[in-house]
């Protein structure tokens, strides 16, 4: 069963570069199939797709998080990540990472609150 | 870039009710809609893909339908376990979710 797991800092600082990592089990990262990528939502509001990369590195990004936003892949670990630079409280949410297929989503990290303070 | 307007932002209901919600794109998006429900605490789950195709093992009183620009969610009995908060997501060019339908029980 795939399984997906969010890791990283629970708190970040203002001005700051939130980074999250996810672990992908039970199923591999190379698969020609799919595209991984992170949504987020911040707390009581609705659901906004980060972006998504595909194994061998292209990547779509959502156009107003553009200039902010990185994801990479290490098809070595397994793993898939994100950085959101010059992060402000508005960057305050729960950061789920995910496997797209035809860019619909069946399987979903449990999700991580990120917070934005000093 | 490609908007979505769902409608009600927020539903009353009894046990029973037929629900219906609404999705609608700022273009054409053929049929690249998704609608997942998500409930408290929880990742969303998808229900139905391509507009009204049923995902595997989701009950059969979830339907959607429509093409182009306007699209529908509907439960055709609501039951308890329904009470979630609904999303569109449309596929067409990028990835862009509506802000959610919120359902409660009456």
């Amino acid at each position: 069963q795939l399984q997906l797991q969010e890791s990283g800092p629970g708190l970040v600082k203002p001005s700051e570069t939130l980074s999250l990592t996810c672990t992908v089990s039970g199923g591999s990262i190379s698969s020609s199939s799919y595209y991984w990528g992170w949504i987020r939502q911040p707390p009581g509001k609705g659901l906004e797709w980060i972006g998504s990369i595909y194994y061998s590195g292209s990547t779509y990004y959502n156009p107003s998080l553009k200039s902010r936003v990185t994801i990479s892949v290490d098809t070595s670990k397994n793993q898939f990540s994100l950085k959101l630079s010059s992060v402000t409280a508005a960057d305050t949410a729960v950061y789920y990472c995910a496997r797209y297929e035809q860019w619909l989503v069946r399987y979903w990290g449990q999700g991580t609150l990120v917070t934005v303070s000093s | 870039d490609i908007q979505m307007t769902q409608s009600p932002s927020s539903l009353s209901a009894s046990v029973g009710d037929r629900v219906t919600i609404t999705c609608q794109a700022s273009q054409d998006i053929s049929n690249y809609l998704n609608w997942y429900q998500q409930k408290p605490g929880k990742a969303p789950k998808l229900l139905i893909y391509d507009a009204s195709n049923l995902e595997t093992g989701v009950p059969s009183r979830f339907s959607g339908s429509g093409s182009g620009t306007d699209f529908t969610f509907t439960i055709s009995s609501l039951q308890p376990e329904d009470i979630a908060t609904y999303y569109c997501q449309q596929y067409d060019n990028l990835l862009t979710f509506g802000q959610g339908t919120r359902l409660e029980i009456k």
